[in-house]
C-alpha cells in the first residue's frame, strides 16, 4: 500500500539556521512527489514537486528536496530560516493515472527570532 | 479573479440546517476536488470529478452531497450535519492528461457545525 510519513509534528527553529523536513514514502511504482505549504487561515500552496529527471528540486522561497529512491525520501531544506517560513507544510504522492494524491499528516515549522 | 475561490469563507450551521459551499477555478482545468481538513488529522479526499464526472468517492457520508456543473465549478451541498463534521473544507484543480497531478488549492471554508 502507498504511504507518506512525516516524522515530526512539530519542528522549531532559530531564524537563520537550516531547516529540515523529513518526509518518507512506500510506493510499489514510481512516484511523483510535492511539497505543499500552509498558511494560517489559506490552502495549500505548491512549494516544489519531483516528476523525472534532476533529484535535486529547487522551489520557492529558497527551499529545496531532493529525491534518494534508495531511501525512499523526499527531505524538505532551506539553508536559512525566516520568520515568514512558519507555517505548515506537507509532503504528498501522487502516481501515473491516479487522482489520489496521498498527503501526510503535516510538519508544522515554528521559527524563533 | 485568479486561481481557485471558496465562498462562503466561513459558516456556522445548525444540525437542521441546509447549506452550499461553492468552488470556482480560473485555471481552465478540468478535475476538481473537495477535501477535508480536520485539526490533527491528515488532509481526507470526499470527491474528485474528472472532465465534470464523478471519479472518486471515499465513502464519505450521503449528509454531503457533491455537484459539478461544469469543469470551472464545484459544489458541496451540507444537510443535516453532525457537529464532527466541523473543519477546513477545501477545493482543488488540476489538469488531467498531464502526467504531474500538482494541484491548486483554494483558501477554503470554515465550517462550525452548531
Amino acid at each position: 500500500a502507498q504511504s507518506v510519513t512525516q516524522l515530526g509534528s512539530h519542528v522549531s527553529v532559530s531564524e537563520g539556521a537550516l531547516v529540515l523536513l523529513r518526509c518518507n514514502y512506500s510506493s510499489s511504482v514510481p512516484p511523483y512527489l510535492f511539497w505543499y505549504v500552509q498558511y494560517p487561515n489559506q490552502g495549500l500552496q505548491l512549494l516544489l514537486k519531483y516528476t523525472t529527471g534532476a533529484t535535486l528540486v529547487k522551489g520557492i522561497n529558497g527551499f529545496e528536496a531532493e529525491f534518494k529512491k534508495s531511501e525512499t525520501s523526499f527531505h524538505l531544506t532551506k539553508p536559512s530560516a525566516h520568520m515568514s517560513d512558519a507555517a505548515e507544510y506537507f509532503c504528498a504522492v501522487t502516481f501515473t493515472g491516479g487522482f489520489k494524491t496521498i498527503f501526510g499528516a503535516g510538519t508544522r515549522l515554528f521559527v524563533k527570532a | 479573479e485568479t486561481g481557485v475561490t471558496q465562498t462562503p469563507r466561513h459558516l456556522v450551521m445548525g444540525m437542521t440546517n441546509k447549506k452550499s459551499l461553492k468552488c470556482e477555478q480560473h485555471l481552465g482545468h478540468n478535475a476538481m476536488y473537495w477535501y477535508k481538513q480536520s485539526a490533527k488529522k491528515p488532509l481526507e479526499l470526499m470527491f474528485v470529478y474528472s472532465l465534470e464526472e464523478r471519479v472518486e468517492n471515499n465513502s464519505v457520508p450521503s449528509r454531503f452531497s457533491p455537484e459539478c456543473p461544469n469543469s470551472s465549478h464545484l459544489f458541496l451541498h451540507l444537510h443535516t450535519l453532525q457537529p464532527e463534521d466541523s473543519a477546513l473544507y477545501l477545493c482543488a484543480s488540476s489538469q488531467e492528461g498531464q502526467a504531474i497531478y500538482e494541484q491548486y488549492f483554494g483558501p477554503g471554508t470554515r465550517l462550525t457545525v452548531t
